[in-house]
């Protein structure tokens, strides 16, 4: 069984807090990690796909890095705001499987002004 | 219209009812899925399409069935369904799925599904 964890399963900062959270995936057959932000009541919208060891992705005050080879990928928020609250899911990707995505539980991020 | 629509965004059924839920994607994407979240459980993998044809069926009991008539539009025909069936039901869709492909997906915004 493929297990993805996320922890912590929930978060609560102040605005202008900095914040990461970490993504767990098996470290065997790696193919491709990616981050997704879920507001609610919206889409799933796609920050990151990462692909190789040792990656660090950002957008704006978003980034990610990514470990392969001990299985682990963290998001980090610079300074967050109240529009950051969400939930965050990471999906994993073995090789062979032509892509598909084994997801998280994700991270609720609640951000208080 | 962009991306990827739902419709409809919420839906009440009995378990004897049949009723459809409806995915359209306007980003010329080949690939399509179908995803259930159950409450406090991940996103699961139910169906993925590729090119119209149905390329993964993962383990899904044959009271959902979908059907993809063009690589736009995507369907999950719902019959007989059980109580634990509720759940949010989202649709996505990416470029293209195969060993070279890193297979961003792009979602709607589901449906929310009771079943009474």
């Amino acid at each position: 069984i493929l297990n993805v964890e996320q922890s912590p399963q929930s978060l609560h900062v102040q605005e202008g807090d900095s914040t990461n959270f970490t993504c767990s995936f098996p470290s065997s057959n790696f193919y491709a990690l990616h981050w997704y932000r879920w507001e609610t009541a919206k889409s799933p919208e796609a920050l990151f796909v990462m692909t190789l060891n040792g990656d660090e992705k950002k957008k704006g005050r978003i980034s990610a890095t990514l470990n392969t080879k001990e299985g682990y990928s963290y998001l980090y928020i610079k300074g967050s705001q109240p529009e950051d609250s969400a939930t965050y899911l990471c999906a994993f990707a073995r090789g062979g499987s032509q892509g598909n995505l084994i997801f998280g539980k994700g991270t609720k991020l609640s951000v208080k002004p | 219209e962009t991306g990827v629509t739902q419709t409809p965004r919420h839906l009440v059924m009995g378990m004897t009812n049949k009723k459809s839920l409806k995915c359209e994607q306007h980003l010329g994407h080949n690939a399509m899925y179908w995803y259930k979240q159950s409450a406090k459980k991940p996103l699961e993998l139910m169906f993925v399409y590729s090119l119209e044809e149905r390329v993964e069926n993962n383990s899904v009991p044959s009271r959902f069935s979908p059907e993809c008539p063009n690589s736009s539009h995507l369907f999950l025909h719902l019959h007989t369904l059980q109580p634990e069936d509720s759940a949010l039901y989202l649709c996505a869709s990416s470029r293209d799925r195969g060993p070279r492909s890193y297979n961003e997906q792009f979602f709607g915004p589901g449906t929310r599904l009771t079943v009474l």
